[in-house]
């Protein structure tokens, strides 16, 4: 089974909009911790924001926030006034704590992000 | 602060040959992780470095090897070159591999094999 779902292939989006790309995730540890990387054409992987499973606040970093409905084991990103640079692949990501995150970042298939202008 | 570093940028080889792969990690950040990245596979966990010993590793089989030497930078070797192995390969540090911290990504090298 999949650990990291993205439902999304692709979307297309009106600049200035608010974007949501959606994730869920798989695990039964307890601990883990939940990333979004934006990949631009060029190639080189941009973090973009962190949650940990047991904090309490949605995490949030300039444009960015993450809605994260841990009983859904959901960990949305939101996009707000979407901007044309924001084109890019972005994925979600989860590295689990126990056994010291054994298997590294697991990454999702990543949505393909496309602000028109 | 200078990012991860990742030499060369691309790189063709045959089937057969074996390659090398450098990484710099940021500085002071003492693990290092390696991806592979296809369009068939997306992206795959290679192996993490610590302290120069090798922490985890990823479903690759053995002809995938790396190392890290003591200033932290790391290499990642490819024998026996299969058409598969063409891919980005993606190098990723963070100060100590926590769970908790983000990996910071180099540009990765482009490999390609003929």
């Amino acid at each position: 089974a999949q650990k990291i779902t993205q439902t999304q292939p692709g979307m297309f989006v009106q600049e200035k909009e608010a974007v949501t790309l959606d994730c869920t995730y798989d695990t039964s540890d307890p601990s883990y911790g939940l990333f979004w990387y934006k990949q631009p054409s060029s190639g080189e992987m941009i973090f973009l924001i962190y949650q940990g499973s047991y904090d309490q606040q949605n995490a949030t970093e300039g444009r960015y926030s993450l809605n994260f409905q841990k009983a859904r084991k959901s960990a949305n990103l939101v996009i707000s006034a979407s901007q044309l640079g924001d084109s890019a692949m972005y994925f979600c990501a989860m590295r689990e704590r126990s056994g010291g995150g054994a298997d590294g970042l697991t990454f999702g298939k990543g949505t393909h992000l496309i602000i028109q202008p | 602060k200078a990012g991860v570093t990742q030499t060369p940028r691309y790189l063709i080889k045959t089937r057969g040959q074996q390659v090398t792969l450098s990484c710099s990690p940021i500085s002071g950040h003492r693990s290092v992780s390696w991806y592979q990245q296809t369009p068939g596979q997306g992206l795959q966990f290679l192996f993490e470095y610590f302290s120069e010993t090798q922490r985890n590793k990823g479903n690759f089989p053995g002809r995938f090897s790396g190392r890290q030497f003591s200033n932290s930078r790391s290499e990642m070797n490819v024998s026996t070159l299969e058409l598969g192995d063409s891919a980005l390969y993606l190098c990723a540090s963070s100060p100590t591999g926590d769970s908790n911290q983000p990996q910071h990504f180099g540009d990765g090298t482009r490999l390609s094999i003929l």
